[in-house]
């Protein structure tokens, strides 16, 4: 099992660019989510997702789209980079909660993460 | 507004010699406090408490959680040059979506 991986590992943009990231999970998870971590900010989450075909909104959405048109991938978009948008991006996938043991609940399996730069 | 707070942002020590990191959280739909070790890239999962009082061990590391006074530590006993990363502490949530809240992590730095 590969577990969750992203494409690209690094990417430089130009302010007003456009971008997709991709993540994907090959452990059959319900839940995925884009965090991005930033020195002395910790992880903020982006979006995230509950299932195929959904989306919500986390913490700092502002700036970013996301889609789940298959179960496996959920893909972060910047239609317009600016450069307050250089960060590290990490995707994160995690279990289905219900009727799984109460240890299961709310451990999230990340990837390797990508480092945006917008000049 | 949710908070979870680490403490010390970074710090340096020996090796062989024993840490302990410390997280307190504020946040309403608290279900589990986490810890993840985070060396260059992705954040690793270490453990995950929900009981009060009761010590998670493995290894080196152990932890505790403390749900009436909201906080939580990881000790790290005769520390090595690999254990040096940035440690995150995470709260999850209660409610849909199976939500983390992170910490800003504490940067260990081990020494020869």
């Amino acid at each position: 099992n590969a577990g969750v991986t992203q494409t690209p590992k690094f990417r430089v943009l130009k302010t007003g660019q456009s971008m997709t990231l991709l993540c994907a999970q090959d452990m059959n998870h319900e839940y995925m989510y884009w965090y991005r971590q930033d020195p002395g900010m910790g992880l903020r989450l982006i979006h995230y997702s509950v299932g195929e075909g959904t989306t919500a909104k986390g913490e700092v959405p502002d700036g970013y789209n996301v889609s789940r048109l298959k179960k496996q991938n959920f893909l972060l978009g910047l239609e317009s980079a600016a450069p307050s948008q250089t960060s590290v991006y990490f995707c994160a996938s995690s279990y289905w909660p219900f009727g799984l043991a109460e240890s299961s609940y709310n451990e999230q399996f990340f990837g390797p993460g990508t480092r945006l730069t917008v000049l | 507004e949710d908070k979870v707070v680490q403490s010390p942002l970074s710090l340096v020590v020996h090796e062989g010699d024993t840490v302990t990191l410390n997280c307190s959280y504020e946040v309403t739909n608290f279900r589990s406090l986490l810890w993840y070790k985070q060396e260059k890239k992705a954040p690793t999962f270490l453990f995950m408490l929900t009981s009060s009082g009761i010590e998670k061990k493995s290894g080196r590391l152990s932890s505790i959680l403390d749900k009436k006074e909201l906080f939580s530590i990881l000790n790290i006993t005769a520390t090595q040059t690999g254990d040096s990363a940035v440690y995150l502490c995470a709260c999850g949530l209660t409610g849909g979506g199976n939500k983390l809240t992170f910490g800003t992590g504490t940067q260990l730095k081990v020494e020869l």
